[in-house]
């Protein structure tokens, strides 16, 4: 495998339900970022880790819980979604260095919480 | 809060027309990306930009970075149906650890 992958590519999911978003990136980065994308919304920047150190998480409801258990490996735990969750996940990875910026995508999660 | 404008939203075109998508901040760049993303997947990185007034070459596609790094344009040459899809700038402000912000896109449709 070679760059971004993601799994599972769709779920649908109960409000009471837990599920996980499991995210890995073959490009020997040390930057990963978990980013939802809503239908008329930019896409929206949920967490952000650096050498498995979260180091941003942007006022994002404590019913997404991240974990970055090594630099390749990203999840996102879900529980108790609301419909408004509905949406397409996407991790992305980056080399974190002066002046360079480029993040690369995984094909996205699509979510549907009934 | 920085934002990113782009514009049009959305365009419909004939192949073999050319257009041009731009994108708009009110705030500097220290870098600045063009990302395009079809149905169903996630964006893929077409250019960076770094230094004001750059101009990049992708086959028909031609990326300008403004002189004062506020905006940036894409223009595509004799547009082919392939080139469907929904275009994204993203722009690094130089803060922490270099996360980017992004705009809402360009919806671009060229029919055969």
């Amino acid at each position: 495998e070679t760059g971004v992958t993601q799994t599972p590519r769709h779920l649908v999911m109960g409000m009471t339900n837990k599920k996980s978003l499991k995210c890995e990136q073959h490009l020997g980065h040390n930057a990963m970022y978990w980013y939802k994308q809503s239908a008329k919304k930019p896409l929206e920047l949920m967490f952000v880790y650096n050498f498995k150190e979260q180091t941003e998480n942007n006022s994002v409801p404590s019913r997404f819980s991240p974990e970055c258990p090594n630099s390749s490996h990203l999840f996102l735990h879900l529980h108790t979604l609301q419909p408004e969750d509905s949406a397409l996940y996407l991790c992305a990875s980056s080399h974190q260095q002066t002046g360079s910026y480029e993040q690369y995508f995984g094909p996205g999660t699509r979510l549907t919480v009934t | 809060t920085q934002l990113l404008e782009q514009s049009p939203q959305f365009l419909s075109i004939q192949e073999g027309e050319n257009l041009t998508v731009y994108c708009n901040s009110s705030s500097v760049f220290s870098s600045l990306q063009w990302y395009r993303q079809e149905p169903g997947e996630g964006p893929v990185l077409l250019v960076t930009v770094v230094t004001g007034g750059e101009v990049k070459k992708l086959k028909r596609l031609t990326f300008q970075f403004g002189d004062a790094r506020k905006d940036s344009s894409l223009h595509i040459t004799a547009a082919q149906p392939g080139d469907t899809g929904l275009y994204l700038c993203a722009g690094n402000y130089g803060g922490s650890q270099g996360n980017l912000i992004f705009g809402k896109g360009t919806k671009l449709s060229v029919k055969p």
